[in-house]
């Protein structure tokens, strides 16, 4: 099982609509959790910070099923400007004193007029 | 400048040369890390520095790669006798500190193309 798995979609959704990705994680010990952006060949940017209560930022709301390992982001009333590549990463412990960033394979969406 | 630097921005080369990239994270942050990404693919870690800790170089896919940093400030990441399969984009970024509730801020990376 890869360490960090999603979707990669594309997800085609039209302007208005709420959709909702998903991503899974293998490592129970890992400890922090965001998602970020990237535009096409464009550098990867921060979107949220997932929080293990749960967090919205406007039209994004970011969930943590810790049980279950996985990671969700919910876009309501989606904008052109959403279409990108969601990229879904896990830090984790990696020995003493060290920390890794595992990176998803991202998933796309299309908002389509 | 206020974010993480990245020179050059495109890089064309032929097989075998040796290339230098360079990296100038954001001013106070500690933490400085490298990445690839080739076409269509996701993020490959390469390695992290965190100040002027040796760094974790778990994840350079050869000797050919190199990085330092001087002075936890600036860092190259030098590709010796290159091959066509390190074409890529070659990501860095940097964070506050090496902690685990610290995001990471990227710069516009550098597009190695290798002939």
């Amino acid at each position: 099982r890869k360490e960090v798995e999603q979707d990669p979609g594309p997800f085609n959704v039209p302007e208005g609509a709420t959709v909702a990705f998903n991503c899974t994680y293998s490592n129970s010990a890992s400890q922090s959790f965001f998602w970020y952006r990237q535009d096409c060949r464009k550098e990867p940017k921060l979107l949220m910070s997932v929080y293990s209560s749960g967090n919205e930022d406007g039209r994004f709301t970011a969930q943590l099923n810790r049980a279950s390992q996985y990671i969700s982001l919910l876009i309501r009333d989606s904008k052109l400007s959403d279409s990108a590549t969601y990229l879904c990463v896990v830090n984790k412990r990696w020995g003493a004193g060290s920390y890794q960033l595992t990176f998803g394979k991202g998933t796309k969406l299309s908002v389509i007029p | 400048g206020a974010g993480v630097s990245q020179s050059p921005s495109n890089k064309v080369t032929e097989k075998g040369k040796d290339v230098e990239l360079r990296c100038d994270p954001i001013s106070g942050h500690t933490a400085l890390y490298w990445y690839r990404q080739s076409l269509g693919q996701g993020l490959e870690f390469l390695i992290y520095f965190q100040g002027n800790s040796a760094p974790d170089k778990s994840g350079l896919p050869s000797d050919r790669f190199s990085a330092e940093r001087t002075g936890g400030s600036v860092s190259t990441l030098t590709i010796q006798r290159t091959q066509q399969e390190d074409s890529a984009v070659y990501l860095c970024a940097s964070s506050r500190e090496q902690g685990l509730g610290q995001p990471q801020h990227f710069g516009d990376g550098t597009r190695l193309s290798i002939l």
